[in-house]
């Protein structure tokens, strides 16, 4: 089991929006910063968003997270089809001194 | 451009040993480092990650005395020793660069994964 809890799989149509959420505890999302990320696939991560909310360089602003108390969340709008894939959120869990995934989320876009 | 390859990845015995290679070029070496396990169609488990000078070791409680991570920074290296290997380590695993001031939190680079399968 994951230490940290997403849905196991969304769906939405083109053009539309979707959220994915990660819930954790005070010992991980409540007190560090998450982070997501999008693995299409046959390929390696690819990290998405950082410190809860920004964006590396190159990361469309359709993606977009947020963090509220020990839950975050990562918003995906104008949906696209190459947007199907699996996404995880990540952050460090300070009780178990390690790093900490979600189980992931298979986004499909139907 | 940021590259990290890995590299030792094969068929092993249970109880036997593999050491994991992951070559860095296009930065230094100036990163807190990871390894990331993905077991065929299973999620993502962070295994260990290490400092920039080698001077902290995190590990993930189920390999514990059976893995050691390292780094060579004059090679631009970074290293998995794995021990005592079991069936549940079977997985690809992935080098991956901690995010300068996120480490452990945030993974900006990967590497393409190199595959370890542990069998009789």
């Amino acid at each position: 089991q994951s230490v940290l809890t997403q849905p196991p799989s969304v769906s939405a149509a083109p053009g539309q929006k979707v959220t994915i959420s990660c819930s954790g505890s005070s010992s991980n999302i409540g007190n560090n910063h998450v982070s997501w990320y999008q693995q299409l696939p046959g390929t390696a991560p690819k990290l998405l968003i950082y410190d809860n909310n920004k964006r590396p360089s190159g990361i469309p602003d359709r993606f977009s997270g947020s963090k509220s108390g020990t839950s975050a969340t990562l918003g995906i709008t104008g949906l696209q089809t190459g947007d199907e894939a699996d996404y995880y959120c990540g952050t460090w869990d300070s009780s178990l001194r390690a790093g900490v995934f979600g189980g992931g989320t298979k986004l499909t876009v139907l | 451009e940021v590259q990290l390859v890995e590299s030792g990845g094969g068929l092993v015995q249970p109880g036997g040993s593999l050491r994991l290679s992951c070559a860095a070029s296009g930065f230094t070496l100036s990163h807190w480092m990871s390894w990331v396990r993905q077991a065929p169609g299973k999620g993502l488990d962070w295994v260990a990650n290490i400092k920039e000078d080698g001077s902290a070791k995190f590990y993930v409680d189920s390999v514990k005395g059976r893995f050691t991570i390292s780094r060579d920074n004059a090679k631009n290296s970074l290293y998995l020793q794995m021990n005592s290997l079991r069936a549940e380590d079977t997985a690809v695993y992935y080098c991956a660069r901690d995010q300068l001031g996120y480490p452990g939190e945030s993974f900006d680079s990967w590497g393409q994964g190199t595959l370890v399968t542990v069998s009789s």
